[in-house]
């Protein structure tokens, strides 16, 4: 059965601190995997990632790919309160179908 | 719109109701996707339409549920008989069909059933 997990489910930080999000998955005619955060109820798209060991960045926000491994990383470094949230992880395979991992729930504390 | 629109955002009804749940997607986006979302849980998906055609309706969990998008653009999905376990998030999502697999996801309809 294809399927995304992600880790750790919670994570509590102070504000400046660097975070680490993993996703690993299981899933046959992998595409690509996508990374969203979701701050109320609509997620928002962050990154989308088809070749390994190639980093993608935005601002304070990085994620690398490793096929070999079937697993990805999402880092965020000087952590605001405005980056609490939850991430979503998601791989997407056939025909634009996207299974989601269970989410990382992030609280960043001033 | 400027963004994938959905209507009700709350919805609460009685076990054995019927429900229609409507999505607007962003305009000229051919794709159209509806998840749901299970609390402390990721969005499951439901299915996929390109065009008018449901192009993959695997994940509907029975034929209580149906969904429709007649003129490729509006989606309506419609659950029959509800049950408590239909309670969810319903997240409606488009893309422009490109196999991107970017998505631009609604604010979703929250639905209780007691």
């Amino acid at each position: 059965e294809d399927k995304v997990v992600q880790s750790p489910l919670s994570l509590v930080v102070h504000e400046g601190d660097t975070v680490t999000l993993n996703c690993s998955y299981e899933v046959t005619n992998f595409r690509s995997l996508l990374w969203y955060k979701q701050e109320k109820k609509a997620p928002t798209f962050l990154f989308m990632l088809t070749s390994s060991g190639i980093e993608k960045k935005s601002g304070r926000l990085s994620s690398i790919l490793d096929k070999k491994e079937l697993s990805s990383i999402l880092n965020i470094t000087a952590t605001q309160t405005g980056d609490s949230a939850i991430y979503l992880c998601a791989v997407e395979w056939g025909a634009q179908k996207l299974v989601f991992g269970q989410g990382t729930r992030l609280t960043i504390n001033p | 719109g400027a963004g994938v629109s959905q209507t009700p955002s709350n919805k609460v009804t009685e076990k054995g109701k019927y429900v229609e749940l409507r999505c607007d997607p962003i305009s000229g986006h051919t794709a159209l996707y509806w998840y749901r979302q299970s609390l402390g849980q990721g969005p499951e998906f439901l299915i996929y339409f390109q065009g008018t055609g449901a192009a993959d309706d695997s994940g509907l969990p029975n034929d209580r549920f149906f969904a429709v998008r007649p003129e490729g653009s509006v989606s309506t999905l419609k659950i029959q008989r509800t049950e408590r376990g239909d309670s969810a998030v319903y997240l409606c999502a488009s893309s422009l069909g490109s196999g991107t697999g970017e998505l631009f996801f609604g604010e979703g309809s929250r639905l209780t059933v007691l």
